[in-house]
């Protein structure tokens, strides 16, 4: 059946730092990708997705690209910042089948310290 | 415009008793979801709705639980004989239409605790 996995948290940056957070994932048929984030208090929101290989989501300074290949799709910023303090979930929507369900990885918790 | 909404927000109930959690989705959305979220883990699909017909109802883990949306637009999770197992953030989400072309949108989930 499909899966994502991804990167053990919790994440802990300073203000500036770099950001990668790994995803890979398996599946029968030819997924979506896609970023969720939820941050303190708040429901889950769409934060990027990608629909094919080699597309590149971005959002927010946020940036992954689908790389069939590897079957992955890491979630990268350039420089983080307090408010980006939060949960963020890798998921996929499998095209292959009947059903319209996300699968999600479980989650990664980022604390980024002024 | 309102976004998806759920009550309760907190429910507390015994081992044993009944039930029920509601989803008021975004106006105009056909397709219903209902994911449940166990700590430390990611949400986990339960079942699906498009218009008042479960599309798909794979994720729901047994017979104890049954959901409903008779008009096409709220939606109630009911969850008999609870088991402290059944404990989690309940999640619901709407989109305009089934398919992976129209994003999700979740609501604030509902958390369950079964003592």
């Amino acid at each position: 059946g499909d899966s994502v996995t991804q990167m053990e948290g919790p994440v802990t940056l300073s203000e500036e730092a770099f950001l990668t957070i790994n995803c890979t994932y398996t599946a029968t048929g030819y997924p979506s990708l896609f970023w969720y984030v939820q941050y303190p208090g708040e429901g889950l929101q769409l934060l990027l997705k990608a629909t094919k290989a080699d597309d590149k989501g971005s959002n927010k300074g946020f940036e992954a690209t689908y790389r069939k290949e590897t079957t992955s799709f890491h979630l990268e910023k350039g420089s983080v910042q307090v408010s980006d303090s939060a949960v963020y979930f890798c998921a996929l929507w499998d095209s292959g089948g009947s059903n319209y369900k996300l699968t999600f990885g479980k989650g990664t918790l980022l604390t980024v310290n002024p | 415009g309102a976004g998806v909404s759920q009550t309760p927000s907190n429910k507390v109930t015994e081992k044993g008793k009944y039930v029920e959690l509601r989803c008021d989705p975004i106006s105009g959305h056909t397709a219903l979801y209902w994911y449940r979220q166990s700590l430390g883990q990611g949400p986990e699909f339960l079942i699906y709705f498009q218009g008042t017909g479960a599309a798909d109802d794979s994720g729901l883990p047994n017979d104890r639980f049954f959901a409903v949306r008779p008009e096409g637009s709220v939606s109630t999770l009911k969850i008999q004989r609870t088991e402290r197992g059944d404990s989690a953030v309940y999640l619901c989400a709407s989109s305009l239409t089934g398919g992976q072309a129209y994003e999700q949108y979740f609501g604030p989930g509902t958390r369950l605790t079964v003592t």
